[in-house]
């Protein structure tokens, strides 16, 4: 039941390129291509970013890419606007006695 | 466009039970499984559950079991979340969410409803 692991912040300059990871185990990250990643503005509903692991939904910016290795994966922002500063989360399916789907503790993004 | 439109904010106190709704428009309503996902203040995003209101197959995550109950009215398009005893600790934004498709993504969002639990 424990949420998956983030980086409690990260920053970046204006065409920069920042990545935010997201740590599991082999029960939700690491054994199911099932990762998605979520931008959330403050006061807003957050919006699907990434599913899947890596593929974009449709009117994402390709800016935007995902990726996983073993239990950690990862979002990859290049060419960082100001309208990226945000909060991001990670999800995962996860199975072990049963089945759900479970949030990372999100990652604020500052864009200096 | 697949909306969702929640129910308004509320305001109750320790112990009362709430019903919160989440309308769907603008697709079949029987196809999509729709969530609900828990957002204290200040804090991040907790995913309690989800049903497929085209046969109520529901799931919910372990940290909400048996805490909140969800249910669709296929009928009205309307999905529901409801507490039958609240507490302080349930203060909250909460999202309904729709995967327009499987049940493991959230692909549409709705405005969030507030509920606010106190004496």
């Amino acid at each position: 039941q424990s949420a998956l692991t983030q980086p409690a912040s990260v920053s970046g300059s204006p065409g920069q390129s920042i990545t935010i990871s997201c740590t599991g185990t082999s029960s939700d990250v690491g054994g199911y291509n099932y990762v998605s990643w979520y931008q959330q503005h403050p006061g807003k509903a957050p919006k699907l970013m990434i599913y899947d692991v890596s593929n974009r939904p449709s009117g994402v910016s390709n800016r935007f890419s995902g990726s996983k290795s073993g239990n950690t994966a990862s979002l990859t922002i290049s060419g960082l606007q100001a309208e990226d500063e945000a909060d991001y989360y990670c999800s995962s399916y996860t199975s072990s006695s049963i089945s759900y789907v479970v949030f990372g503790g999100g990652t604020k993004l500052t864009v200096l | 466009e697949v909306q969702l439109v929640q129910s308004g904010a509320e305001v109750k106190k320790p112990g009362e039970s709430l019903k919160i709704s989440c309308k769907g428009s603008g697709y079949s309503f029987t196809s999509y499984w729709i969530g609900w996902v828990r957002q204290m203040p200040g804090k991040g995003l907790e995913w309690m559950g989800i049903i497929y209101p085209g046969d109520s197959d529901t799931r919910y995550s372990p940290s909400f079991q048996g805490q909140v109950t969800i249910s669709a009215d296929k009928s009205i398009s309307t999905a529901y979340l409801q507490w039958s005893s609240l507490k302080a600790s349930d203060t909250a934004m909460y999202y309904c969410a729709s995967s327009g498709g499987g049940w493991l993504q959230f692909s549409y969002w709705g405005q969030g409803t507030l509920v606010t639990v106190s004496s």
